[in-house]
């Protein structure tokens, strides 16, 4: 499986401000995934990154509130933009297995976000 | 479409008790069922997989089968330890021949005390 850390593993943030959230993995991938998790609640997918396409978001996330970027197979970062309280959440990615374990999801250690 | 439904928590066990935290699915076709594991502090780790009917997924003294009849993948131990204490989340993709969006359960807390 591969390795995934991410930055910062917390932080704390006025409203309206934005944050950068960076994921590094191990090894080469094509598809990325940035999920959120709010407080005591399950993971919502919120978009999709390939590399050298734009992202694939999901119902009810835009563009312009969490930008994502993926120059490289190892390497993607989501901006949480003006941020407010209602997006203090745990934010994760994720990556596909590899070979015939394409099917499973692992994690980074996810971002803890508080915006006050 | 797709969805996991799981037992609500918290689950509060004696340590050395025998855990079941129960899921069922919906899905077409024959999907790849997962448990999930978080731990306070920490990002999703995965626990244990199946990927076929009758399969049986386990790791860590965990099990789960995959019962397509029930459409269930309840998990189970037969003898928790406080270090068990996490979130287990339940999940499908639905089929194992590459990455589909996978699907996630609300999460099932579970307290273990000495």
């Amino acid at each position: 499986s591969a390795v995934i850390s991410q930055k910062p593993s917390r932080d704390i943030c006025q409203r309206g401000t934005s944050l950068t959230i960076q994921c590094q993995v191990d090894s080469q991938v094509t598809m990325m995934f940035w999920y959120r998790q709010q407080p005591g609640q399950s993971l919502t997918l919120i978009a999709t990154a390939n590399q050298g396409s734009e992202a694939t978001y999901e119902s009810g996330f835009v563009i312009d509130k969490f930008p994502i970027s993926r120059p490289n197979l190892t390497f993607s970062t989501l901006t949480v933009s003006n941020m407010s309280p209602e997006d203090s959440s745990i934010y994760l990615c994720s990556v596909p297995g590899l070979a015939a374990s394409t099917d499973t999801q692992y994690f980074g250690p996810g971002t803890r976000l508080t915006v006050l | 479409g797709n969805s996991v439904t799981q037992m609500e928590g918290p689950v509060t066990l004696s340590e050395e008790a025998f855990l079941t935290i129960n899921c069922t699915y919906t899905a077409t076709g024959y999907p790849s069922l997962f448990w999930y594991v978080q731990y306070p502090g920490e990002g999703l780790q995965l626990l244990l997989k199946a990927t076929k009917a009758d399969d049986k997924g386990s790791n860590k003294g965990f099990e789960a089968t995959y019962r397509k009849e029930t459409t269930s993948f309840h998990l189970e131990k037969g003898s928790v330890q406080v270090s068990d204490s996490a979130v287990y989340f339940c999940a499908l993709s639905p089929y194992s021949g590459g990455y589909q969006k996978v699907t996630f359960g609300t999460g099932t807390k579970l307290q273990v005390i000495p």
